[in-house]
């Protein structure tokens, strides 16, 4: 079983301030997601790494693939209230995704 | 266009009883997985339905049964509830072609008490 661990698994921040969270392996990945979840919904995709050293934006958000694809960064820019959640890490394998246990965000105004 | 949608929202059972949920995907995605989320175990794989068979399974005791119909619809059911059933429920929805998946897409969410 290929095992996901985030850090840190909390962070409280303000308005405005740069953040980045991690998402690591001891094994290689096929693919990573990276999805965020607001409380009492179901997790949103934002992104799909493939490609080791792979970086992809949206917005103020980066998210980086390692070049050995056993890691994944994702980095928010100018940090707002509405980026508040728990930022999910998933390997996939088919349809079935195993999740980190994930970093729960908070961005105060 | 409509997402997936999973009914009940809410729902409070008494131990030992046994609950249905369900589970209606994106139109055209015929894969249909489910996933618990414990604040413990975090979100786990139950199982993966494709073309009404169950295609992948996780680690969970055969109480947790599932099922998908012609429509793409799916129902997860769990039998003989317990305590640590209690869980937010979620089922994600993708289209599946030539051996990928893309386009993962998951509902809201039923969130289960057992009393």
């Amino acid at each position: 079983t290929q095992l996901l661990e985030q850090s840190p698994q909390f962070l409280s921040i303000q308005e405005g301030e740069n953040l980045t969270v991690y998402c690591n392996s001891s094994s290689v990945f096929s693919s990573l997601q990276w999805y965020r979840q607001e409380p009492g919904e179901g997790p949103v995709l934002l992104v799909t790494v493939v490609t080791g050293g792979e970086v992809k934006k949206l917005k103020r958000l980066t998210f980086q693939f390692g070049d050995a694809r056993k890691d994944s960064s994702l980095h928010i820019t100018a940090a707002q209230p509405g980026d508040t959640g728990l930022y999910l890490c998933a390997w996939t394998s088919g349809s079935r995704l195993t999740f980190g246990e994930g970093t729960q965000l908070t961005v105060n105004p | 266009k409509a997402g997936v949608t999973q009914t009940p929202r809410y729902l409070i059972k008494t131990r030992g009883q046994q609950v249905t949920l369900s589970c209606s995907p994106i139109s055209g995605h015929r894969s249909v997985s489910w996933y618990q989320q414990t604040p413990g175990q975090g979100l786990q794989f139950l199982f993966e339905y494709f073309s009404e068979t169950q295609r992948n399974k996780g680690n969970f005791p055969g109480r947790f049964s599932g099922r998908q119909f012609s429509n793409s619809r799916s129902e997860m059911n769990v039998s003989t509830l317990e305590l640590g059933d209690s869980a937010l429920y979620l089922c994600a929805s993708s289209f599946y072609r030539q051996g990928l998946y893309s386009g993962y897409t998951f509902g809201s969410g039923t969130r289960l008490t057992v009393v």
